[in-house]
């Protein structure tokens, strides 16, 4: 069953403790893996697409990358405002058509 | 201008009613969809739509009903209102071959 995990669910963060969120993926027929922000009362927001293993995108002091199993995005001095819940999704063609499945998200707290 | 609108942004109703949510995109995006947030954050795709016609039909009772008037609309429609479907909906839009989604802002519904 295709699935993907995101992990940790929460995470408080002093500003500027870097770290890492984590989304691992078991799912065939990958087309892309894709990273949002969502804040409180919002709808998510994007912020990167990963196609291919080793792959890396970077905006500002966020940066994701790719392996064939998991993404991480590192967020590198992080200040109050990063604050949200970022979520992964993965994008799968079934029966000649798109499919995406979203991670349940990691909350992220940085404290001033 | 907001790219993905949607109306209205909260909805409270009593058990047994059907309501309506619309939603309305300007980015000239082909693929329209309506997924849904519980209360745990996990979003699920519940319809989505391309030049109005529907190619993803996920498993959600028959109670609920999109409609796409045209290519930049893509309306849901929920009958006989239970309990359970008390969630936030999000619209959201995409291009093909282009950057993830944009979603809306959501509408909180609320079964009493």
């Amino acid at each position: 069953e295709d699935q993907v995990t995101q992990s940790p669910e929460a995470l408080r963060l002093q500003e500027g403790e870097s770290s890492s969120l984590n989304c691992s993926y078991t799912v065939s027929g990958l087309r892309g893996l894709f990273w949002y922000r969502q804040d409180p009362g919002k709808g998510p927001e994007f912020l990167f697409t990963l196609y291919s293993a080793g792959e890396e995108k970077e905006k500002e002091r966020l940066k994701a990358t790719l392996t064939k199993k998991e993404s991480f995005l590192h967020i590198t001095a992080p200040k109050p405002e990063d604050s949200a819940t970022y979520l992964c999704a993965v994008r799968l063609t079934t029966s000649g058509t798109y499919k995406y499945i979203f991670g349940t998200g990691t909350r992220l707290k940085v404290l001033a | 201008d907001t790219a993905v609108s949607q109306t209205p942004k909260y909805l409270v109703t009593q058990m047994g009613n059907d309501k309506s949510i619309k939603c309305e995109q300007n980015l000239g995006h082909d693929t329209m969809y309506w997924y849904k947030q519980d209360s745990k954050k996990f979003l699920k795709i519940m319809f989505s739509y391309n030049n109005k016609e529907l190619i993803i039909n996920e498993t959600v009772p028959n109670r609920f009903s999109p409609k796409s008037p045209d290519k930049a609309h893509l309306n849901l429609h929920i009958n006989s209102l239970e309990l359970g479907d008390s969630a936030v909906y999000f619209c959201a839009s995409s291009q093909v071959g282009k950057r993830g989604y944009t979603f809306g802002s959501g509408t909180r519904l609320t079964v009493v």
